[in-house]
């Protein structure tokens, strides 16, 4: 069964570093979404991507963040410089229509932790 | 916002036993999810249901919705040890990509 996998499944990095966290979503997939979870909080959602531009984006994601799909299968999520605040695990996930009509599924996650 | 918000909190069942847990949200949805988490682990899509439907059975799971109340029940029968996970409902509105998420309901199922 085709699935969304993720890469790392762990970071760690420094405050003021940037990171890349990575994601394959399921190949017949036109939808991509970044979702992060801090430790003991809600499921956040953070982007939306479609047809090689952001559909729709959260408070959260500000400036520093920024997503693209450099080829046709893999689906990134830059942050710039890192911040303490950033330490959670986030989640990308693909849907085959828009969310109101289909599942998203979700990879297994990226642990990112910032010290 | 939407965001669905899940009752109990917490919930600690013998295995066998029924585990029920319900979620409430707040706006008019399109579609409404849930997901299961495993400690620190990724979400697991169990089932959706769409605004128009009133029950939904996926093999153990069941799931209601009543959308005059803005509620929706996610019921697990004969509970498993592997049951025990996180579970969260997720909502998604007429005009949103996003799913917005509840704090989610922690089922302990005990051997």
């Amino acid at each position: 069964e085709p699935e969304v996998t993720q890469t790392p499944s762990h970071q760690v990095t420094q405050m003021g570093q940037e990171v890349i966290l990575r994601c394959v979503p399921i190949s017949n997939h036109l939808y991509f979404y970044w979702y992060r979870q801090i430790l003991g909080q809600k499921v956040e959602f953070l982007v939306s991507f479609y047809n090689n531009e952001i559909s729709e984006k959260s408070e959260i994601f500000d400036d520093q963040f920024s997503v693209e799909r450099p080829d046709g299968s893999n689906f990134t999520l830059k942050i710039r410089s890192t911040k303490l605040e950033d330490s959670a695990m986030y989640f990308c996930a693909s849907s085959p229509e828009l969310a109101r009509q289909e599942t998203q599924y979700f990879g297994p996650g990226t642990r990112l932790l910032v010290l | 916002s939407q965001q669905g918000e899940e009752d109990p909190q917490a919930l600690s069942i013998q295995e066998g036993e029924n585990a029920t847990m319900n979620c409430s949200y707040k706006t008019s949805i399109n579609n409404l999810q849930w997901y299961r988490q495993n400690s620190g682990r990724g979400l697991v899509h169990l089932i959706l249901i769409r605004s128009n439907e009133r029950e939904k059975h996926s093999g153990r799971l069941r799931v209601t919705l009543d959308t005059s109340k803005k509620s929706s029940s996610l019921l697990i029968t004969a509970s498993r040890a592997a049951d025990t996970a996180s579970y969260f409902c997720a909502t998604d509105g007429h005009a949103d990509y996003k799913l917005s998420f509840g704090a989610g309901t922690t089922v302990t199922v005990r051997a």
